[in-house]
């Protein structure tokens, strides 16, 4: 238990599906992230939101659309997405974002699965 | 740019010692992680490293050397529950802020 749950764990969608994954930390953290993870490739960083507000948005289609309605809660709505979206999507949280700040702590993942 | 390289798998036996390197190229450097990720589980803080030498943990140890670009994770006395994949992290500079850069995993297998 790492004190960040993730929900839910499997998800099976078509492309003209919309859903959202939800993420929660327990931490105390003011920082949150979205992370892809894809087989054999290093963690993708996706959205990054410090004190509720988005301060990364690293090139992600606009399928992809991120909500943080306050420091311990975060969405991924999906919409519209494609087969090579499938992979697992990792939240964190921390404690701040720059300079000295500690580790992330993860959320088990969401493991989409794009039909 | 940035790039993180690491192996992508490692063998050992049960009760030996193993080195996982990773090389770094980065945009500034504010530290350096390694994490442990079972396989469907969340990968777990291991090790930071933010001043070049040993930093050693129990089983596990970490090094860094800022000038070469250079990390390792030491792993001993192996046990079959060390087999999992280890990320190496660093985190760089980005625009006005730090983000954390993974390398694509090295997975280790622990035999008996």
């Amino acid at each position: 238990e790492t004190g960040v749950t993730q929900t839910p764990r499997h998800l099976v969608m078509g492309m003209t599906n919309k859903k959202s994954l939800k993420c929660e930390q327990h931490l105390g953290h003011n920082a949150m992230y979205w992370y892809k993870q894809s087989a054999k490739k290093p963690l993708e960083l996706m959205f990054v939101y410090s004190l509720e507000e988005r301060v990364e948005n690293n090139s992600v289609p606009s399928r992809f659309s991120p909500e943080c309605p306050n420091s311990s809660h975060l969405f991924l709505h999906l919409h519209t997405l494609q087969p090579e979206d499938s992979a697992l999507y990792l939240c964190a949280s921390s404690h701040g974002t720059g300079g000295n700040t500690g580790e992330l702590f993860f959320g088990e993942g969401s493991r989409l699965t794009v039909l | 740019g940035q790039n993180i390289d690491q192996p992508t798998e490692m063998t050992a036996t049960e009760g030996a010692i193993v080195q996982i390197n990773c090389t770094y190229q980065t945009s500034g450097f504010n530290g350096l992680f390694w994490y442990q990720q079972h396989a469907g589980e969340a990968p777990t803080f291991l090790s930071y490293n933010v001043l070049d030498g040993l930093e050693e943990k129990g089983r596990f140890s970490s090094f860094l050397s800022r000038s070469k670009g250079y990390s390792y994770l030491l792993l001993k006395e192996l046990q079959m529950k060390d087999s999992a994949s280890y990320l190496c992290a660093v985190r760089g500079l980005m625009d006005s802020s730090y983000k954390l850069i993974f390398g694509s995993g090295t997975r280790l297998l622990v035999r008996p």
